[in-house]
Formats: C-alpha cells, structure tokens, sequence
C-alpha cells in the first residue's frame, strides 16, 4: 500500500525554525511536495522535490532523500501566519500524476 | 488570474438524497483532479482528468460516484444516493502539464445526515 508518516502536531515559539519530518512507502514514486492548509481552507503548493537534495525558497526549504524515503520541510524566522496544518505528499505518476497525501502536521506558532 | 472554483461552499442532505458538486478549474489547465478529506484523516484522491477524459479514477469509492469534465473545461461530481460515510470535504485541483504544482480550491464541506 501507500503510506506517509508526518508528526500530528509541532509547536514553536515566533522567530525559531521548525522542521516536520516526513517518511513515506509508495510505490510509483516521482517526487515529495508540500502542502499548507490554514484553517480548512485550500490546500496551496509549497514546494517540491525530484531530486536529493535542499530546495530553498526564501524561510521555507525542503529536503529530499530517496534512498532513505524520507523528507522534511523546514521553516525559519517563524511567523504567527505560519500557524496551519502541513501536508507531504508523495507525487505519483501513472499515466498522469495524483497526489498521496500524508494525514497533516498541526504547527501552532506561540508569541 | 482566477483560482480553481467550487461550488457549494457546503452542502447538507439526507441519506438517499443526491449531491452534485461543481469544480471550474484555472482556465487553461488540462488537468483536474478530485479529493477528499474525511473527517480526522488525510486527503485522498478520487480521480484525475486529462480535458474531457478519465485519465485514473483508481480512488473513487464505488459506483455511487460519477465524474464529469463536459469540454474538458469544469467538472461535476455526483454522488447518488449519499451514504453517511460520504461526508467529508471535497477537494478540486488543477494543474498544467507539469503534475507537481497542483492548484486547490477552498473545497465542498459535504454532510449526510
């Protein structure tokens, strides 16, 4: 089967980095993104990864091993805005892509 | 540019009854997808069009779900006759040709009684 694992909660204080870590067993694997969802609404794109390796885009950055099926999104300079749910996905192509998400990681940004 | 449309935002009916869910997606963008988050767990897929056809339709539940991408522009969802278990928040998503960047609406929150 397809499966991720994510932490169901992570709490970090204004200004720190926080990184959520992301292990997943799939089959058809094509890349990992990441997905920010505030308060039930629409989940938007954050990052994606093909390759090994640190992706930056500006306090987000997200990592990818292959070999070890295993990512993680790292957040700097925390912000109360940041405060939303967080999801890996495994991006799956089979005759067009489809998104296998992982169940979420409720980050609350304290003062 | 206009973002990925649902529409209702909410949709509240009796087991037995019938739900249409509608998705316009970004203009231009061949493909569609739907999702759904039931309550407490993660977002599943349902099915991805290429314009107007069935690219996979692996994640729908069973026969009591019909999709539809009239002219390859917006999609129906229809879900006859709703189970309890049908209730959740339906997602729709598009992209361009490169899958990975998928653009969602705000969703459906969809509940049978």
């Amino acid at each position: 089967g397809q499966s991720l694992e994510q932490p169901s909660e992570v709490t970090a204080v204004e200004g720190a980095i926080v990184q959520i870590n992301c292990t997943y067993q799939t089959s058809g694997f094509y890349g990992l993104s990441w997905y920010q969802q505030h308060d039930g609404g629409a989940p938007t794109f954050l990052s994606y990864n093909a390759l090994d390796g640190l992706e930056e885009t500006g306090r987000f950055s997200s990592f990818l091993s292959r070999s070890d099926s295993y990512g993680y999104l790292l957040l700097q300079e925390l912000q109360m805005k940041d405060s939303a749910s967080y999801f890996c996905a495994v991006l799956i192509y089979n005759q067009g892509g489809k998104l296998i998400f992982g169940q979420g990681t409720e980050l609350s940004v304290k003062p | 540019e206009a973002g990925v449309t649902q529409f209702p935002s909410h949709s509240v009916i009796e087991k037995g009854q019938t739900v249409t869910l509608r998705c316009d997606p970004i203009s231009g963008h061949d493909n569609l997808y739907w999702y759904r988050r039931v309550m407490g767990k993660e977002i599943k897929f349902l099915l991805h069009f290429v314009k107007e056809s069935k690219q996979d339709e692996s994640g729908m539940p069973n026969n009591r779900f019909l999709a539809e991408r009239t002219g390859g522009t917006y999609s129906t969802l229809k879900v006859q006759p709703a189970e309890l278990e049908d209730s959740g928040v339906y997602f729709c998503a598009s992209s361009q040709e490169d899958f990975n960047e998928q653009f969602f609406g705000p969703g459906t929150r969809l509940t049978v009684l």
